[in-house]
């Protein structure tokens, strides 16, 4: 089945910085990889999702890149804000596990203003 | 809209009683799925179902754990009898049809003493 792997698992930054969180995965199958933010005490949240047609999409300052050759996809959050501070999972989905999103174990994102 | 609705939001029983959890999902989505949520497993699929049949339950630990959608607008998550090592947040999520973006509810804290 689809492996996905998730990095950094933790990551600081400084206000107005930019974040970078990468996720592999091992199907060439998948073909759709939604990002979901989770905030304390609620349930995952979509930001933003890319489809395997294209490299890259942008929603002012959240932008997912794809590389299917490489097979591996990053969440890209520029000018950070303490509000972006959460846990970010990435998810993999392909015809082949049955269109059920396989995601990554998550990356705990902190905003020091 | 009001998105796929939890209850309760928390829950504290002790050991060897009977758990259900609730949800309710966005009307007009035809997929449901249930989650757990903890530090060791991160997110795990329990079982979903597609216009109300139990599609795949693979993710059920033990025959402790059922689940029922008796109709679109209402499904339960049971553990019968519960462990303390069933302690976890457990997500209820839908989507319009599988493999569609899924969306969750705000999920169950359950605490078994």
């Amino acid at each position: 089945g689809e492996n996905v792997e998730q990095h950094p698992s933790t990551l600081s930054v400084q206000e107005g910085d930019s974040a970078v969180i990468k996720c592999t995965y091992s199907d060439s199958a998948s073909n759709y990889f939604p990002w979901y933010k989770q905030e304390l005490g609620k349930g995952p949240q979509l930001i933003i999702d890319i489809r395997s047609n294209v490299g890259e999409k942008k929603d002012q300052r959240i932008a997912v890149t794809l590389n299917k050759t490489a097979k591996h996809f990053s969440l890209h959050i520029t000018e950070t804000q303490p509000e972006d501070s959460a846990v970010y999972f990435c998810a993999a989905i392909s015809p082949g596990g049955s269109y059920i999103p396989t995601f990554g174990r998550g990356t705990s994102l902190i905003v020091h203003p | 809209d009001a998105g796929v609705i939890q209850s309760p939001r928390h829950e504290v029983t002790e050991m060897g009683q009977e758990v259900t959890l609730r949800c309710k999902p966005i009307s007009g989505h035809n997929s449901l799925f249930w989650y757990r949520q903890t530090m060791m497993r991160g997110l795990e699929l329990l079982i979903y179902f597609n216009n109300n049949v139990p599609i795949d339950d693979s993710g059920m630990p033990e025959d402790r754990f059922s689940a029922k959608m008796p109709n679109a607008s209402f499904s339960t998550l049971k553990i019968q009898p519960s462990e303390p090592r069933d302690s976890a947040v457990y997500f209820c999520a839908s989507s319009l049809d599988v493999g569609d973006t899924q969306y969750f509810g705000p999920g169950t804290r359950l605490t078994v003493l």
